[in-house]
């Protein structure tokens, strides 16, 4: 399979405690972006990459989350002291990297549920 | 006001139906327009992209009035399998050019 890979596919977990996803991009991808999703909603954008470079951040974005992109091929985004409002599917994309504004192609996602 | 705003639904039709859904978007300068179908508990997927001229996918028709800041979406000859929640999507603008807002998505079932 060459799309985008996530895992854990879920994680539970007790407030208070710190998680980490990862996402594997598409090889050929060279940016990579992390969204949230809530029932009911649209995925909501939180960051990306091009490259190993975090080039924008959402408001959304608290300093309790933190993305990294070390060697510009996976992603890991962890959120520290996790809230009951961080409960989500925390989805992860990539693109090819050629311009503004192309599709992004989606992994199926790490849902996260906060006791 | 959002970047993208659709009607949530409930679209209810019978097998056979034509359907449209519609949105709006904000930002007068976003470039890139897309719709996305998502199935119950996965990931998003694309569908399509939209075009100035309009462009057309099998059953599947997209529209971009840019003047009114619209995008529509239009099934023709509706299957059982097009139910899903379908998703309209524009890009950001300057440093946001790279980053895709979406819509809360327009729900569809095809009833048989």
């Amino acid at each position: 399979d060459t799309g985008v890979s996530q895992n854990p596919r879920h994680k539970i977990t007790k407030r208070g405690q710190n998680v980490t996803f990862r996402c594997d991009p598409i090889s050929e991808h060279n940016r990579l972006y992390w969204y949230r999703q809530t029932l009911g909603q649209g995925p909501e954008f939180l960051t990306y990459f091009q490259n190993e470079a975090q080039l924008e951040k959402s408001r959304l974005l608290s300093d309790r989350f933190s993305a990294e992109r070390p060697k510009g091929s996976f992603s890991t985004l962890e959120i520290q002291r996790t809230e009951q409002g961080d409960s989500a599917m925390y989805l992860c994309a990539s693109s090819l990297g050629t311009g503004p504004g192309e599709p992004q192609h989606f992994g199926d996602g790490t849902r996260l549920s906060i006791l | 006001r959002k970047e993208v705003e659709q009607d949530p639904g409930p679209f209810n039709v019978p097998e056979g139906a034509t359907v449209a859904f519609n949105c709006t978007y904000s930002n007068s300068a976003s470039q890139s327009f897309f719709w996305y179908r998502q199935d119950c508990r996965k990931e998003p997927k694309l569908l399509m992209s939209v075009y100035s001229s309009g462009n057309e996918d099998g059953r599947f028709t997209a529209q971009l009035n840019r003047a009114s800041q619209y995008i529509s979406l239009l099934i023709r000859d509706s299957k059982l399998s097009d139910s899903a929640t379908y998703l309209c999507v524009v890009n950001g603008l300057g440093p946001g050019a790279n980053n895709l807002f979406f819509g809360t998505g327009t729900r569809l079932t095809v009833i048989p």
